[in-house]
């Protein structure tokens, strides 16, 4: 069982380029999420998804957008990309209701210099 | 809003100690779940424990337990025979069980030390 798998585990980013940060679940979890946690912080809501074709921002959206083609599939896409975004990007999935708990990938640490 | 707020930004204690960590949470929400997660160096978010706030029973899994306190609104986190490998970030999170997206919101974490 594979779980969520994030892609790539790093990045380095020169300011305004652009990038999409990949995520796939294989669990058939309806309900997808990105968070960012900067240095010392919680992790921050940016997007979320509660099926394909389905998506709704989160606490902190600037910045990014997504897409959910698919039951499996949740990318984050970043547009010119700013020093303000140089965080650790987490995808994570659950069933409704929360139930079974939530599944978190392992993080893309992306830089923006 | 809801909102979850960890007081302890860093604790370290010796090894075979027990270790509390506090967390309080505010929402106007009568059903909700309450988790704790660990980070380690890894960066993986790994969940220690979870509780479900119309259980008056609290959680407990092996060497961690919850002390949850509904009317206070308070999850704290017990650990108890620490371990080395309990070093870590920890992070208290609450989700309520309302209609449509459960999205998790986090506290601020606690960096835990366990010395040798």
């Amino acid at each position: 069982n594979a779980g969520v798998t994030q892609t790539p585990k790093f990045r380095i980013l020169k300011i305004g380029q652009s990038m999409t940060l990949q995520c796939t679940q294989d669990m058939n979890h309806n309900y997808m999420y990105w968070y960012r946690q900067d240095p010392g912080m919680g992790l921050k809501l940016i997007y979320y998804s509660v099926g394909a074709g389905i998506t709704d921002k989160g606490e902190v959206p600037n910045g990014y957008n997504v897409s959910r083609s698919t039951t499996e599939d949740f990318p984050l896409r970043l547009e010119l990309a700013a020093p303000s975004q140089t965080s650790v990007y987490f995808c994570a999935s659950s069933y409704p209701q929360g139930l079974g708990g939530y599944t978190f990938g392992s993080g893309t640490r992306l830089t923006v210099v | 809003a809801q909102t979850v707020t960890q007081s302890q930004p860093e604790m370290s204690v010796q090894e075979a100690e027990t270790v509390t960590l506090s967390c309080t949470y505010d929402t106007s929400e009568n059903n909700y779940y309450l988790f704790w997660y660990k980070q380690p160096p890894s960066r993986q978010m790994i969940l220690v424990i979870r509780q479900e706030a119309y259980k008056q029973q609290n959680a407990t899994e092996n060497r961690f337990s919850v002390n949850f306190q509904k009317a206070a609104k308070s999850f704290s986190l017990k650990i108890s025979d620490s371990q080395l490998g309990d070093t870590a970030m920890y992070f208290c999170a609450f989700v309520p069980l309302i209609q449509g997206a459960q999205k998790l919101v986090f506290g601020q974490g606690t960096r835990l030390t366990i010395n040798p």
